[in-house]
């Protein structure tokens, strides 16, 4: 069965700073992988998704998402954070042919002026 | 589209009652999913239907857990009685499997406290 790891359960940084969120997944196929963020007392809001071709995908608000198959990772990127960034960051993974999407177990992200 | 429908928003009970918690998946959407999210645990697939068939409940924890979706447009989670450690945020979500993209789209969550 898949599983998803975020190693870090906060981080903090400075506004205009950049930032980079980890995740990494265990899976024995091939899987689809989402980035999904929540906003205080929110959903989930799809931020990106990797369902196959160029590894580096582009997602809403400025993230972006690099799919590495040997390292079986899946880290969050943005160059520059804005205060309106703060929220729980969560990885997901789906395998191919399941129905199921599970998640790790997020990342806060402080955003500090 | 309103997207996924979730009501109560907030929900507060006593120890031992019913909690309906309901769902209104986004129309055309033929898969739904329900999630619990709490600090110890994170968000935790319990079940999830494809066409109002219940596919796989391996996530519900036991037997005080019932879910039913009884027409394509509405979904309750049921707990009798409730506990304490049910105290969570319960999220429903959709998807349409024609979008071809496994996306999820969430609700805004139902905050159940029992206290």
């Amino acid at each position: 069965a898949q599983s998803v790891t975020q190693l870090d359960s906060q981080v903090p940084v400075f506004e205009e700073a950049p930032v980079e969120l980890r995740c990494n997944y265990s899976s024995s196929v091939s899987v689809y992988l989402f980035w999904y963020v929540q906003y205080p007392n929110q959903g989930l809001q799809l931020l990106l998704k990797y369902l196959s071709g160029s590894t580096l995908v582009k997602g809403i608000n400025g993230f972006e998402a690099e799919f590495n198959k040997s390292q079986t990772s899946f880290h969050l990127r943005k160059p520059s954070v804005h205060i309106s960034d703060t929220a729980e960051y969560f990885c997901a993974v789906i395998e191919y042919n399941t129905d199921k999407l599970i998640f790790g177990t997020g990342t806060r992200l402080q955003v500090f002026p | 589209d309103a997207g996924v429908i979730q009501s109560p928003r907030h929900e507060v009970t006593e120890m031992g009652q019913e909690v309906t918690l309901r769902c209104k998946p986004i129309s055309g959407h033929d898969y739904l999913f329900w999630y619990r999210q709490t600090m110890m645990r994170g968000l935790e697939l319990l079940i999830y239907f494809n066409n109002n068939v219940p596919i796989d409940d391996s996530g519900m924890p036991e037997d005080r857990f019932s879910a039913k979706m009884p027409n394509a447009s509405f979904s309750t989670l049921k707990i009798q009685p409730s506990e304490p450690r049910d105290s969570a945020v319960y999220f429903c979500a959709s998807r349409s499997l024609g979008s071809g993209a496994n996306v999820l789209t969430f609700g805004a969550g139902s905050r159940l406290t029992v206290l």
